[in-house]
């Protein structure tokens, strides 16, 4: 059974960047076949789409974060990481880690328990 | 890149059917069969309950069933039960490896 931990810091301040990690656990993100997505949800908000990593290193990313998102891999330690540059109160979220299959028929079939960060000084 | 529109809320009676709609463009939903749709008690992780339209992952009731008809999608829930109440969200491909969510839809089991 797969299972996905995002970490990372709690509170960051306007303006720095938001760091988190998620380490992946009864399956490898070297795998064939899968990206390794991130998902956030505004308090009350619905979901919205961050991006993902291949684990060759290609990304993609959503249009309207492109500019301040870098999603990185870690094969030897099996996880993959976000990080949101010049961060704001509107980036305040439950940020959640994610698989799909390459196809995208999968949907996104397993998730982590996702983790507040709220952005304030 | 707009979310895809649901419906803020429904509800619905015990027993009874509900339909939940998510409209989207001939960009995702109408191109492609990778509509997905996920479940979200407070609290909780969304949970996949619907992929490529109609199928459902092992251990979802067959209670959940979805469709497509154009730019449309939409998820029935048939024999309404007060685990149901969550919140319910839809979610397609975009045709440029990317995807986008519904706007998520309340669901209220009178």
């Amino acid at each position: 059974q797969v299972q996905l931990q995002e970490s990372g810091p709690q509170l960051v301040n306007p303006s720095e960047t938001l760091s988190l990690t998620c380490t992946v656990s009864g399956g490898s993100v070297s795998s064939d076949g899968y990206y390794w997505s991130w998902i956030r949800q505004p308090p009350g908000k619905g979901l919205e789409w961050i991006g993902f990593i291949y684990y060759t290193r290609n990304t993609e990313y959503n249009p309207s974060l492109k500019s301040r998102v870098t999603i990185s891999i870690d094969t030897s330690k099996n996880l993959f990481s976000l990080k949101l540059a010049s961060v704001t109160a509107a980036d305040t979220a439950v940020y959640y880690c994610a698989r799909v299959t390459t196809n995208w028929a999968s949907g996104l079939d397993y998730w982590g328990q996702g983790t507040l960060v709220t952005v304030s000084s | 890149q707009s979310a895809l529109t649901q419906p803020a809320s429904v509800s619905g009676s015990p027993g009874q059917s509900i339909t939940i709609s998510c409209t989207g463009s001939s960009s995702d939903i109408g191109s492609y069969n990778l509509v997905s749709w996920y479940q979200q008690h407070p609290g909780k992780a969304p949970k996949v309950i619907i992929y490529e339209v109609t199928k459902r992952p092992s251990g979802i009731s067959n209670r959940f069933s979805g469709s497509k008809s154009g730019s449309t999608a939409s998820l029935t829930i048939s024999g309404l039960q007060a685990e149901d109440e969550a919140d319910y969200y839809c979610c397609s491909y975009t045709g440029t490896s990317t995807l986008i969510f519904g706007g998520g839809t309340k669901l209220t089991v009178l």
